[in-house]
């Protein structure tokens, strides 16, 4: 089964600085997605950025960035020029490739990010 | 606006009563997902559905039944509610050729 860690609970950084988000996996598939959700105090899960595995490229959505390592299993997402909004709870999630009944989408713990003005 | 409803958005029931959780969806998509939302616990998989009366247990399905009897419904019942049935419920929805889940607004679900 595949898992997804998110070590670091919380998080805080300085509006307009930088912060990266980790994430890790675990899985023995070879193709696969990733994801970022942000949920803000709305609820609402809104999708920030995908990364399809079988890519070498990293994937960019304006100021926010990922660093995906395969081998590592690692997916973190950086976030550049952080504003007030950015502030939310932030889910890294795995799905398989596959279709069927094994495409489902496996959850982090989720990182809360709050940014100073 | 990925056309999904879930219903109602905000519950609250006593302990031992029946519940059911509705989600409506309007674009046909093919798999529809349960999940519940914790502190320290992240979204975990409740149930799912890959097509009508096609469902499969999530890793944590225990207190919790499905039924999709057509494409646009996807219901979820507690049969009898406990408090540790407390949580914010997310429905999702993808079709096959989707790379990623369209979530409903969440309900939450208060267990006295």
């Amino acid at each position: 089964a595949q898992t997804v860690t998110q070590s670091q609970p919380e998080m805080s950084v300085q509006e307009a600085e930088t912060v990266t988000l980790s994430c890790t996996y675990d899985t023995s598939e070879s193709d696969y997605y990733l994801f970022w959700y942000k949920q803000p105090p709305s609820r609402q899960m809104i999708l920030v950025i995908r990364q399809e595995a079988y890519k070498q490229q990293n994937a960019t959505e304006n100021r926010f960035s990922v660093n995906f390592q395969k081998a590592a299993k690692s997916f973190s997402l950086k976030i550049s020029d952080s504003q007030l909004g950015d502030a939310a709870m932030y889910f890294c999630a795995y799905r398989s490739r596959s279709t069927g009944a094994n495409s489902k989408l496996t959850f982090g713990k989720g990182i809360t990010l709050s940014v100073r003005p | 606006d990925a056309g999904i409803t879930q219903s109602p958005r905000h519950k609250v029931t006593e302990t031992g009563t029946p519940v059911t959780l509705r989600c409506h969806q309007t674009e046909n998509h093919r798999y529809m997902y349960w999940y519940r939302q914790d502190p320290g616990h992240g979204l975990r998989l409740i149930h799912y559905s890959y097509g009508v009366k096609d469902t499969d247990k999530g890793e944590v399905s225990d207190g919790y039944s499905v039924s999709r009897s057509k494409t646009e419904d996807f219901l979820l019942t507690l049969e009898s509610a406990t408090s540790s049935q407390t949580s914010v419920y997310f429905c999702a929805i993808k079709n096959r050729a989707d790379t990623e889940a369209f979530f409903g607004q969440g309900t939450r679900l208060t267990v006295v």
